[in-house]
């Protein structure tokens, strides 16, 4: 069965330090994952997925499959970073779902 | 483009009472998904429609839950009766196919209280 694990509920970090957010997955197949945000008042949106490769924000995440992890980094971090993200996993196949994890509320401090 | 609009925002009702949401996905979008999200946890996919049939509905309690999207278009989806732990936000969102772009758009929820 699939699952997607971040380890950490709260995350803090000052202005302009580094920030990690660590998601680990279990996929039997080849995953694809993403990292979704929702910022204090509004939806749930889209951050990146990893098959774009590509850095939204100043955030990058790269797929470790021996690790099975997508960790979500950021070299400064700003304080309009503050949001809860959470990461998800999408079932290859017809169906295409997604199974969130349970999400990292990130707070930047001044 | 307008976005996945939602109603109610809020609900409170008792336990054993019914109660009902509306999603009206983008224009065009064919898919539609469901999902609860319950205080501390990521979303949970309820049920997922393509245009107006059904996907998945494996994680859906049928003895109480029940959608429709009987034109492709808006969905409903109805608990009866419901129960304490179905408190939660209740988030619809939509893409323009299961293949090709299939980015979920989400709407801002409906966030309901069962007391």
């Amino acid at each position: 069965a699939q699952r997607v694990t971040q380890p950490e509920k709260l995350l803090s970090v000052f202005k302009g330090a580094p920030v990690e957010l660590k998601c680990n997955y279990s996929y039997s197949g080849s995953p694809e994952l993403f990292w979704y945000v929702q910022y204090s008042r509004q939806r749930l949106q889209l951050l990146l997925r990893h098959i774009s490769r590509e850095s939204i924000k100043g955030f990058t995440a790269d797929l470790n499959k021996g690790e099975t992890s997508f960790h979500l980094k950021k070299p400064f971090a700003q304080e309009e970073d503050s949001a809860m993200y959470y990461c998800a996993l999408h079932h290859t196949g017809s169906a295409r779902q997604l199974t969130f994890g349970s999400g990292t509320q990130l707070t930047v401090l001044p | 483009e307008a976005g996945v609009a939602q109603s109610p925002r809020y609900k409170i009702i008792e336990k054993r009472q019914s109660v009902a949401f509306w999603c009206n996905p983008i224009s065009g979008h064919a898919t539609l998904y469901w999902y609860q999200q319950i205080l501390g946890q990521g979303p949970k996919l309820l049920i997922q429609f393509q245009n107006n049939g059904v996907v998945d509905d494996s994680q859906l309690p049928k003895d109480r839950f029940s959608a429709e999207r009987l034109k492709g278009v808006d969905s409903t989806l109805k608990i009866q009766p419901a129960k304490l732990e179905d408190s939660a936000v209740y988030l619809c969102a939509s893409s323009l196919d299961i293949t090709g772009d299939y980015e979920q758009y989400f709407g801002p929820g409906t966030r309901l209280t069962v007391t």
